[in-house]
Formats: structure tokens, C-alpha cells, sequence
């Protein structure tokens, strides 16, 4: 399906326990995002990356590592997830110069 | 750095009335805007953006913003509302600082109800 697409949409792990989260876009898009939507903070950005193999932090990358080896994808790893990164995340993408982002459509993720 | 303030945690409006969300924004040099929209359990949708031209951008859905350079304000507004426009609107600048690519930066969204 074109577009882009995250998963899994609903995650539940435990504390200490390391979790990716997938997305994907068929847009071939060079810039990709991920932010965490919390109540009253509105979306937040943890990483982006520019290209394939070029990445940079965001508001808020502490306890996330990204990759990304091919354009079209680009996970988000919970090396040892904790109780503040309950969240929805979102991804999104775009192509340069143009400034406008398209989103998948979240992962919720509880960590207990 | 830039920033965008949504003053308005809710706006509720009746069903045929017209309905503004406001958002103010602070930047150095000429700013690059959006709004978005998001729906229960989806991801943000675009809904217009304001790049240079016409102080007047209209977008998808019956949706229009108005650039005010003077006020430093990109009020989102609709004419005339529908149930189905209820959802958390968000405003957005593009990060105007060297090296920042495509970064947008968010406000804290804007929770619209529309009644009956």
C-alpha cells in the first residue's frame, strides 16, 4: 500500500525491556520524523534524519536510538523502556523543500 | 528559536456557526505555517499551509487561515462549522535555523467540539 505505515499500532512491555517500533513510507521521501504526542506537550520531536544513514536528535532523543539504512525506513528502539515513554508515537515524512509532513497513523505504546 | 502558541486548550462552537482557532507564532524572518488536524486515533492530517502570497490560504475540507504579520498571528477559521470538524487541531513553523531541513516545530493543540 502506498503511503506510510507504522507497527505495531498498540504495544505493551514491561520496564528495562528494549522495544522497536517500525515505520515505513513508499514515497521515497529523503526526510523522516518521530515525535511523542503527550497530553498538554502536543508533539514533540525525538529524531529525524535528513537521508539514508543521516540522523539527528531532536527535542527529546534521550533513551531512543534510530537508524536508518534504507530511504524508506526508519525504526525508533527503546533500548530500556521506562514508564515516561508511555506515549503515542508518530512518524512522518517528507520531501525536501516542500515542509509539508505526512504522518502514519501511531503506535500506542504502555510501558508497565 | 521559533515557537507557536495555541492560547485555546478546547473551542466549542454550535453547529453552523463560524469558528476560529488561533495560533501566534514567534520566528526571525519570514515564517513558514501550517495547520493540521487530528482525528480520534489517526495520525495528523495537513490542512493548509502559508508560505508567502496572499494573506488568505484556503484549504482541504472548507478550512481557511489567515496570515497576520503585524499581530504575529495564522488563525484557522471555518465559515460555517460541522459536527464532523470536532478533533485537535495543531499549528506549526517550519524551524527557520541553519541545518534545520524540513523540522517542524508544534503547539499544544487545539481541541475543537462542535454541537449540535
Amino acid at each position: 500500500d502506498a503511503g506510510i505505515t507504522q507497527s505495531p499500532r498498540y504495544k505493551i512491555t514491561e520496564t528495562g525491556r528494549q522495544v522497536t517500533l517500525m515505520c515505513h513510507q513508499t514515497w521515497s521521501h529523503s526526510y523522516m520524523f518521530w515525535y511523542r504526542q503527550d497530553l498538554g506537550h502536543g508533539l514533540r520531536l525525538i529524531y529525524y534524519s535528513a537521508a539514508a544513514d543521516i540522523t539527528d536528535k531532536g527535542e527529546v532523543p534521550d533513551g531512543y536510538v534510530v537508524s536508518r539504512s534504507k530511504t524508506e525506513n526508519f525504526p525508533l528502539t527503546l533500548e530500556s523502556a521506562t514508564r515516561s515513554q508511555t506515549s503515542v508515537y508518530f512518524c512522518a515524512s517528507s520531501a525536501p523543500g516542500d515542509y509539508e509532513q505526512f504522518f502514519g497513523p501511531g503506535t500506542r505504546l504502555t510501558v508497565l | 528559536a521559533q515557537s507557536v502558541a495555541q492560547p485555546e486548550d478546547q473551542v466549542n462552537v454550535a453547529e453552523g456557526n463560524p469558528l476560529t482557532v488561533k495560533c501566534t507564532y514567534s520566528v526571525s524572518g519570514n515564517p513558514y505555517l501550517f495547520w493540521y488536524v487530528q482525528y480520534p486515533n489517526r495520525g495528523l492530517q495537513f490542512l493548509l499551509k502559508y508560505i508567502t502570497g496572499d494573506n488568505l490560504v484556503k484549504g482541504s475540507y472548507g478550512f481557511e487561515a489567515e496570515f497576520n504579520k503585524s499581530q504575529t498571528s495564522f488563525h484557522l477559521k471555518k465559515p460555517s462549522a460541522l459536527v464532523s470538524d470536532s478533533a485537535l487541531y495543531f499549528c506549526a513553523v517550519r524551524d527557520m535555523n541553519t541545518g534545520g531541513g524540513n523540522k517542524l516545530t508544534f503547539g499544544t493543540g487545539t481541541q475543537l467540539k462542535v454541537e449540535l
